[in-house]
């Protein structure tokens, strides 16, 4: 079964720091570029970060950017998210997805269930 | 960034319905755009992809259509379980967007 799980969300303070990570079966987890998306308590969803499928390309949401770090390991299936400078208007349910492509479009075909991170105090 | 627009923000209907969604991008995208569903507590699922191509494994009763500025996600036949939140999104840059969600309820 083709899937991805995503953890490492929880409570934290402003200002702190948390990791998330998204693990990938069921298919050539190398071969996919990857986002991640985040969704705020009652909100619609918001792109975060992209990154190719051998590290080469990233890029951030304006929201996150110098704040996020986006990651990789292929070798162990995993892709990575590393979240500083929390504030809450950073709590939401953060969704690994893979990207797909049929001839040149491009889309989210495979989404992880969530974790949830939660910024107070 | 390119920006989305979605109409209605929420739409009530009945089963046996035919409902449509709108969708508009703040530039052109020609078909660069998917829909996903979204159920409470879940994940966002691929509906369509490249304004038109339904996603396999998705019936047949919706459609997509549109090129440019303007899409339009149409479900024919309305099933109860075809009640939930509904996203456009337009992969035309890396940097994607989507659209603020369409609501469909029970009326």
């Amino acid at each position: 079964e083709v899937q991805l799980v995503e953890s490492g969300g929880g409570l934290v303070q402003p200002g702190g720091s948390l990791r998330l990570s998204c693990t990938g079966s069921g298919f050539t987890f190398s071969y996919y570029e990857m986002n991640w998306v985040r969704q705020a308590p009652g909100k619609g969803l918001e792109w975060v970060s992209f990154i190719s499928s051998r590290s080469v390309a990233i890029y951030y949401a304006d929201s996150v950017k110098g704040r996020f770090t986006i990651s990789r390991d292929n070798a162990q299936n995993s892709l990575y998210l590393q979240l500083n400078s929390l504030t809450p208007e950073d709590t939401a349910v953060y969704y690994c997805a893979r990207k797909s492509q049929a001839r040149s479009y491009y889309y989210m075909d495979v989404w992880g269930k969530g974790t949830t991170v939660t910024v107070s105090s | 960034d390119i920006q989305m627009t979605q109409s209605p923000s929420s739409l009530s209907a009945s089963v046996g319905d035919r409902v449509a969604i709108t969708c508009r991008a703040s530039q052109n995208i020609t078909n660069y755009l998917n829909w996903y569903q979204q159920k409470p507590g879940k994940a966002p699922k691929l509906i369509v992809y490249a304004a038109s191509t339904l996603q396999s494994g998705v019936p047949s009763r919706f459609s997509g259509s549109g090129s440019g500025t303007d899409f339009t996600l149409t479900i024919s036949s309305l099933q109860p379980e075809d009640f939930a939140t509904y996203f456009c999104q337009q992969s035309h840059s890396i940097r994607i967007t989507f659209g603020p969600g369409t609501k469909l309820d029970v009326k």
